[in-house]
């Protein structure tokens, strides 16, 4: 079965400390990974597209990664704005797009 | 500015009745899409669309219909049939149809049952 899996479920940071969200994943055939960010009562904020294992893409604070079997959105030294859930979903297709239940990022002033 | 849009914000329905959640983007995107989203689980997809006039059934969409008569919009009801419709709704838009584009989303409606 296809599915995604984060963890940790929640995160607690005090400012300026890093750390690494996980994704993992078991979708036969995946064409792409993709992180999104999500603010309370807002939607998704898109962030990265990954391909191809071995491939970064950074943005700010952010750095994602990919492997074979899991992705990883690593935060450098995070300020409270940063604070939000992280979602990351697989994709096989146009359609296909299976999501993860995300990560609670706090970040502590 | 480009973007897309969804209204209302916040909608409440009673028991029996028909909802019309509404979607417009002005990204000039091909497809689109709805998902449902509750506490604790992924986002679920309930309809998509590739090309105007044409949209197929996602993971959930038992319970919802809806339409794509303009590129640009793409509005989800939710009958009566929905036994559990409080949720969050996203729609979103990408400018592939074929591939594996980037999904890009709204605002997201509330729906809550009275």
């Amino acid at each position: 079965e296809d599915q995604v899996t984060q963890s940790p479920e929640a995160l607690r940071l005090q400012e300026g400390e890093s750390s690494s969200l996980n994704c993992s994943y078991t979708v036969s055939g995946l064409r792409g990974l993709f992180w999104y960010r999500q603010d309370p009562g807002k939607g998704p904020e898109f962030l990265f597209t990954l391909y191809s294992a071995g491939e970064e893409k950074e943005k700010e604070r952010l750095k994602a990664t990919l492997t074979k079997k899991e992705s990883f959105l690593h935060i450098t030294a995070p300020k409270p704005e940063d604070s939000a859930t992280y979602l990351c979903a697989g994709g096989t297709g146009a359609n296909n797009l299976f999501f993860g239940t995300g990560t609670r990022l706090t970040v502590i002033p | 500015d480009g973007g897309i849009t969804q209204s209302p914000k916040y909608l409440f329905r009673k028991e029996g009745q028909n909802v019309t959640l509404s979607c417009e983007q002005n990204l000039n995107h091909d497809a689109m899409y709805w998902y449902r989203q509750d506490p604790g689980q992924g986002l679920r997809l309930i309809y998509y669309s590739q090309i105007v006039n044409d949209f197929q059934k996602g993971d959930i969409a038992e319970g919802y219909s809806v339409s794509r008569e303009k590129k640009e919009s793409f509005p989800l009801t939710v009958t009566s049939a929905q036994k559990n419709p409080t949720a969050f709704y996203l729609c979103a838009s990408s400018i592939r149809t074929g591939g594996l584009g980037t999904q890009y989303f709204g605002p997201g409606t509330r729906l809550t049952v009275l």
